[in-house]
């Protein structure tokens, strides 16, 4: 099962808005990462946070970790119509003697001009 | 140019048949996954390898075998046994499994598989 799920599942907003989407996961984590994917393309890294981090900012990105809640949320301010695209957080958690990256199931993120 | 490749970018399967999707990395990195992503929705791991000749099942991995000879090189098969292949496929590598910064993953372009 995915260990992340992301909320809302489509966002629609106007350019110059701030978009904030946000991602629960069900076990204990060594850190949590946040991917774009624009559509039909493979997925790109934007921002990784550990989880004795509580905030993190990159550019026009933020990135917040509450682990006492098991959840995240990912803030991308003063949007463009370029940042339209999925987005989705993934974590890296340890089972079976493993660690594996696991994605939750995506923000759609349409932005209009 | 470093990166992660992905061949081909479309495949066609007949019914019954096995097909092999290439992965390839030139990053030197250490792990290794293969990911299904369906219409509209996230994706979920088929296989990860963190070493060369070593390899796991991940959440569906039914229908599915893979390789990792190489540490380069990744490649899923998807057998006649995988009653829905019909998805986009895709690879990613970091540079190791084991937890911190060294886990940011790299993704190739995807494989869109479809049976006719």
């Amino acid at each position: 099962s995915q260990q992340g799920e992301e909320d809302p599942q489509a966002l629609s907003i106007q350019e110059g808005e701030n978009a904030t989407m946000n991602c629960s996961y069900k076990t204990s984590i060594n850190n949590l990462q946040w991917y774009r994917q624009n559509s039909g393309r493979g997925l790109v890294h934007l921002i990784l946070i550990r989880s004795n981090e509580r905030e993190k900012h990159s550019g026009r990105l933020r990135v917040t970790l509450d682990t006492s809640k098991k959840s995240s949320s990912l803030l991308i301010t003063a949007s463009r119509a370029a940042d339209t695209a999925s987005y989705f957080c993934a974590t890296v958690g340890y089972s079976g003697g493993y660690n594996k990256l696991i994605f939750g199931a995506g923000t759609r993120l349409a932005v209009h001009p | 140019d470093g990166g992660i490749t992905q061949s081909p970018k479309y495949l066609f399967r007949k019914e019954g048949q096995n097909v092999t999707l290439s992965c390839e990395q030139n990053l030197n990195h250490d792990a290794m996954y293969w990911y299904r992503q369906d219409p509209g929705q996230g994706l979920r791991l088929i296989y990860y390898s963190q070493i060369v000749n070593d390899f796991q099942k991940g959440d569906i991995a039914e229908g599915y075998s893979v390789s990792r000879e190489k540490k380069e090189s990744f490649p899923l098969t998807v057998t006649s046994a995988q009653k829905n292949p019909t998805a986009f496929y895709l690879c990613a590598s970091s540079r190791s499994a084991g937890g911190g910064m060294n886990t940011e993953a790299f993704f190739g372009q995807g494989t869109r598989l479809t049976v006719v």
